[in-house]
């Protein structure tokens, strides 16, 4: 079946160090989304990406769409104690949208040593 | 303010009881959805409805059950069949289809005791 993987699973850096996560789909996709959720809290939008080789900033975070639209990127430069929280990419099921799920990666976690 | 409620943040079940969480949205979203998120895991699929009374099964429906009589709610029913059912449940809303972000609620922390 379709899978959306996420690696590292956990990541422990010192303030001030870059941070990547990588996020791999098996089928095409129409768009990516990452998502961050703070400890004890629920996931938070943060940014869409629909086109091939599409790159996002917001602020310090970078966002990387694939040539191929099956893998991205989240690229987080001079990491801050608010960093801190578990960010999940996620995928249209069946790669096109209109079924109206998504399927989630399994999620990196980000620990940040002040 | 437009957003989603969960409601309780916190809930205490006994073995062989059922319990009902409540999820409520403000912000005229078509399309609803329920996840499960275990500790240090990610989100698993229970049910999802894109217009009002319809729904379909997610990957883990099993001991859970849903209704959609009103567009603004979409309340989670867990099941004495739902063999482990402590876990963190958190509904979602969007316009409609994958390809629009989700709103997530703040969840309810279910435990059986």
């Amino acid at each position: 079946g379709q899978q959306v993987m996420q690696i590292p699973q956990y990541q422990h850096v010192q303030e001030g160090e870059d941070f990547t996560t990588y996020c791999n789909s098996s089928t095409t996709l129409s768009n990516i989304q990452w998502y961050k959720q703070r400890p004890g809290g629920h996931p938070v939008f943060l940014i869409q990406l629909v086109k091939s080789g599409e790159v996002k900033k917001q602020k310090r975070l970078t966002f990387q769409f694939g040539e191929a639209k099956k893998n991205s990127s989240l690229h987080i430069t001079a990491t801050q104690t608010t960093d801190v929280g578990t960010y999940f990419c996620a995928g249209p099921w069946g790669g096109s949208g209109n079924t109206g799920k998504l399927i989630f990666g399994q999620g990196t976690t980000l620990q940040v040593k002040p | 303010d437009g957003g989603i409620t969960q409601s309780p943040k916190y809930l205490f079940r006994k073995e062989g009881q059922n319990v009902t969480l409540s999820c409520e949205q403000n912000l005229n979203h078509d399309a609803m959805y329920w996840y499960r998120q275990d500790p240090g895991q990610g989100l698993r699929l229970i049910y999802y409805s894109q217009i009002v009374n319809d729904f379909q099964k997610g990957d883990i429906a099993e001991g859970y059950s849903v209704s959609r009589e009103k567009k603004e709610s979409f309340p989670l029913t867990v099941t004495s069949a739902q063999k482990n059912p402590t876990a963190f449940y958190l509904c979602a809303s969007s316009q409609g289809s994958a390809n629009y972000g989700y709103t997530f609620g703040s969840g309810t922390r279910l435990t059986v005791v």
